[in-house]
């Protein structure tokens, strides 16, 4: 385990549900992150929250919704997907320091199918 | 066995075999590389780092070697076993402290 946890595992929803994925970090880290997966393409970075502010979105749509509350937790609220957001979404955490490197621990992943 | 990461993203090695996985990266000011082993079903598990100011570091069963000069990072796995199939990325640490990923190397170790 990394300590990084996300639920739920598995997720069907059709393009008019709305939902939410869920990660929780157990690692006392200050930043989290997430990224898409895409089956045959390198991850894509989509949001990156820093001490709960956003630093940075990477051209992500608007009915993609972040929502980091605290520094442990990090949601990704859901409405309005399209067939091609079905995709492997992963949550990472990282303790960013001035001058450190940033290694990056990831949850297991939350499999989101698109009807 | 060997692979070239973009243009061979699958390497098949026999059971025992060292497998050399490599990755180009981009950036010439990345300060920091990592190399994550995904299993299926999981997200992706750090193996090991290289800062660039090395030109190699050596983990159990693992090396990873670093060639600024023309931007390339290997992975070296000694005497792969059946649990060693997976698929590896390479990541370069950018300014600013983003990680950008390779397409990832599919790694299969046949018994």
């Amino acid at each position: 385990e990394t300590g990084v946890t996300q639920t739920p595992r598995h997720l069907v929803m059709g393009m008019t549900n709305k939902k939410s994925l869920k990660c929780e970090q157990h690692l006392g880290h200050n930043a989290m992150y997430w990224y898409k997966q895409s089956a045959k393409k390198p991850l894509e970075l989509m949001f990156v929250y820093n001490f709960k502010e956003q630093t940075e979105n990477n051209s992500v749509p608007s009915r993609f919704s972040p929502e980091c509350p605290n520094s442990s937790h990090l949601f990704l609220h859901l409405h309005t997907l399209q067939p091609e957001d079905s995709a492997l979404y992963l949550c990472a955490s990282s303790q960013r320091r001035s001058g450190s490197y940033n290694e990056q621990f990831f949850g297991p992943g939350t499999r989101l199918t698109v009807l | 066995g060997e692979s070239v990461g973009l243009h061979l993203p699958t390497l098949s090695v026999q059971e025992g075999d060292n497998s050399i996985i490599n990755c180009a990266y981009s950036n010439s000011a990345s300060d920091y590389f990592i190399w994550y082993k995904q299993e299926s079903g999981k997200g992706p598990q750090f193996i090991i780092d290289i800062r660039s100011n090395m030109d190699k570091r050596q983990g159990q069963r693992v090396t990873v070697l670093l060639n600024k000069t023309v931007k390339h990072l290997s992975l070296q796995i000694a005497a792969t076993q059946p649990g060693d199939s997976a698929v590896y990325f390479c990541a370069e640490n950018v300014q600013g402290g983003k990680l950008i990923f390779g397409q990832g190397t599919e790694l299969s170790v046949k018994p």
